[in-house]
């Protein structure tokens, strides 16, 4: 058990739904990460929150929009995907002060866009 | 933009055999984790390099780091079953300069198979 919890672990989903990934973690870290895994790619790096505050965004479609309300929790909403968008979803967690900085991994979201 | 490549991408293998796994990236980075994914689950964190020529082990797995060389190992001593994964290297870079957050890059991932 890491720590880090998923909600739902798996979604399906109309292209013209809309839909949101929960994220959580108790574990007192600061930043806090979403991941997509798909089978023709590595795991990407979607966003970055640091202390609530978005730092990073690899890019990502706007039919995704990460909401971060606290450290302990993140939210990743979805609204008009495409079959594409179909993938395992991650959500990890750092601590901030440390030495390893090492990312915790959740479960997953296993999501299908229909 | 850095780059991380592993190899081979898939590792059929006997028990009882030894294999090693290559992780190579592109830029500077001292910085390098192994992650753990069993079908349908999330990554398991199974080391974590921190310096040049750091060396972890744990059971049946070894992992190195040489960051002169850019490249990290994961060693398979006289493989079992239960090892059958797929294996990630990451490589941890700033997310943003000063924060102390860094953003890993992931390889594609090495898919081990054990066969009894």
């Amino acid at each position: 058990e890491t720590g880090v919890t998923q909600t739902p672990r798996h979604l399906v989903m109309g292209m013209t739904n809309k839909k949101s990934l929960k994220c959580e973690q108790h574990l007192g870290h600061n930043a806090m990460y979403w991941y997509k895994q798909s089978a023709k790619k590595p795991l990407e790096l979607m966003f970055v929150y640091n202390f609530k505050e978005q730092t990073e965004n690899n890019s990502v479609p706007s039919r995704f929009s990460p909401e971060c309300p606290n450290s302990s929790h993140l939210f990743l909403h979805l609204h008009t995907l495409q079959p594409e968008d179909s993938a395992l979803y991650l959500c990890a967690s750092q601590p901030v002060a440390g030495s390893t900085y090492e990312q915790y991994f959740g479960p997953g979201t296993r999501l299908t866009v229909t | 933009e850095l780059k991380v490549e592993q190899n081979p991408l898939f590792l059929s293998m006997q028990e009882g055999k030894n294999y090693t796994i290559y992780c190579n990236y592109s830029t500077t980075s001292d910085r390098l984790y192994w992650y753990r994914q069993d079908p349908g689950k999330s990554l398991e964190s199974l080391f974590v390099l921190l310096s040049n020529g750091a060396v972890k082990q744990e059971g049946r797995l070894m992992a190195s780091l040489d960051t002169k060389a850019r490249l990290s190992t994961l060693h398979i001593t006289a493989a079992v079953h239960d090892l059958s994964a797929t294996y990630f290297c990451a490589v941890a870079s700033p997310a943003y300069s000063g924060a102390g957050s860094y953003q890993l890059t992931f390889g594609k991932g090495t898919k081990l198979s054990v066969i009894p």
